[in-house]
């Protein structure tokens, strides 16, 4: 089966646009993550959705938004870009009913800001 | 601060032997550990994982080991093969479901022939 679609995988933005990520998880999967990878703070969690619901917010300010659509497909918006936000942007699927099979991520979008 | 620590950025180990990957935690509303394994330019992939109700948890040539009275959990590769040569994550999570995951740095593991 199909896995973790991130779309696009690589971006490019300047210094105060916003930027809308993508990612459509695993068919039959309603729980959808983010996470964002830099060299120095690791992987963080961003924010879970769970059947359109916003279940669970991690560190981040309010510029990072997500939403969940009825197929669990999810957007992530960032608005108002600082060039620390420049990091890998990970999306994560579960059946969100147990741990045995984790999370399965997507590969990433990249995003550099300028 | 940091939850969930690795403090070992590096690991080499020879094919055939033992690899052992440890990691700390410090919160011990943790419930649920898991190990990732990552190659460059993809996503982190799912190795194993176990509650806090057990102390040990097998998969074909992966153990994980959870020792919570110290809150020290390590990740046993037997044998080590050259495609295990990745960086490994340890998470947690407080709950299954409702948290998302608090990840450590990473150990990068350098399988040699």
């Amino acid at each position: 089966k199909a896995g973790v679609t991130q779309t696009p995988r690589y971006l490019i933005k300047t210094r105060g646009q916003q930027v809308t990520l993508s990612c459509s998880p695993i068919s039959g999967h309603r729980s959808v993550s983010w996470y964002q990878q830099t060299p120095g703070q690791g992987l963080q969690f961003l924010f879970e959705y769970f059947s359109e619901t916003q279940r669970n917010k991690g560190n981040f300010p309010g510029r990072f938004s997500g939403r969940q659509f009825s197929n669990s497909r999810s957007e992530m918006n960032v608005s108002t870009l600082e060039l620390g936000d420049s990091a890998l942007y990970l999306c994560a699927s579960s059946s969100g009913t147990t741990p045995n099979y984790g999370y399965t991520f997507g590969s990433g979008t990249r995003l550099t800001v300028v | 601060d940091q939850q969930v620590k690795q403090n070992s950025p590096s690991l080499s180990v020879q094919e055939g032997r033992i690899s052992i990957l440890n990691c700390d935690y410090t919160n011990s509303m943790f419930d649920y550990f898991l190990w990732y394994k990552k190659y460059p330019a993809e996503g982190p992939t799912f190795l194993i994982s176990i509650s806090s109700i057990k102390d040990k948890n097998e998969d074909g040539r992966f153990t994980v080991f959870l020792n919570k009275s110290a809150k020290h959990l390590s990740l046993h590769i037997v044998p080590s093969q050259p495609g295990d040569s990745a960086v490994y994550f340890c998470a947690a999570s407080e709950s299954w479901g409702a948290d998302g995951l608090t990840f450590g740095k990473g150990t990068h593991l350098i399988i040699q022939p």
